[in-house]
């Protein structure tokens, strides 16, 4: 069964906007961990956060993570086309990761 | 200093052929992990393997499939007698002996089968 699971499913957004995606998980983690997946490609490690931390940033990149409510938030800010992508958080127990289906977005010129 | 080298890209199999797929990690990474992905869904663990060992296969189909990691050269997914069931990327991660941090993955390999 799934261990992340994301929202929103797709976000379309403007050039220079920031976008917010969420993630949910269901058991206790070590860290968790976000990819980005370009279309047709591999997956790109952009960020992990372990269960100690609460905020991490990493350029444009800020993630947040809440043991107790057992959520982890990406933000990208000002968005760039490049980004467009599909992102995927992970939740990671030892050696395996749990990916959720993913939020696409898509960055408007 | 190349990261983890997948191949083919590519493969198109008839059902009941077999597919090979090739993971060579990055170099100094004695860990590798397969990773299959259907089309809209996220990456579902299939396996874990160290060097001749496999460590937890409990991702994989009970049949059919089946994956090993040699002392020499690159990590094999192997899946006999396909079925259209199988079409999907499969992706290959690689990450140092100690600590689990960083995982790498490879570009993956999309298996369409015909």
């Amino acid at each position: 069964s799934q261990q992340g699971e994301e929202d929103p499913q797709a976000l379309s957004i403007q050039e220079g906007e920031n976008a917010t995606m969420n993630c949910s998980y269901k058991t206790s983690i070590n860290n968790l961990q976000w990819y980005r997946q370009n279309s047709g490609r591999g997956l790109v490690h952009l960020i992990l956060i372990r269960s100690n931390e609460r905020e991490k940033h990493s350029g444009r990149l800020r993630v947040t993570l809440d043991t107790s409510k057992k959520s982890s938030s990406l933000l990208i800010t000002a968005s760039r086309a490049a980004d467009t992508a599909s992102y995927f958080c992970a939740t990671d127990n030892d050696y395996k990761l749990s990916f959720g289906a993913g939020t696409t977005v898509t960055v408007r010129a | 200093n190349a990261g983890v080298m997948q191949n083919p890209r590519h493969l198109v199999r008839r059902r009941g052929q077999e597919a090979r797929l090739r993971c060579s990690p990055m170099k100094g990474h004695s860990h590798v992990y397969w990773y299959r992905q259907l089309p809209e869904e996220g990456l579902k663990f299939m396996v874990y393997l160290q060097k001749e060992n496999i460590i937890d296969e409990s991702g994989m189909p009970k049949e059919r499939f089946s994956a090993e990691f040699p002392k020499e050269g690159p990590s094999i997914l192997r899946i006999q007698q396909v079925v259209r069931g199988d079409s999907a990327a499969y992706f290959c991660a690689s990450s140092p002996p100690v600590g689990h941090y960083g995982y790498t993955f490879g570009s993956g390999t999309r298996l369409t089968v015909v």
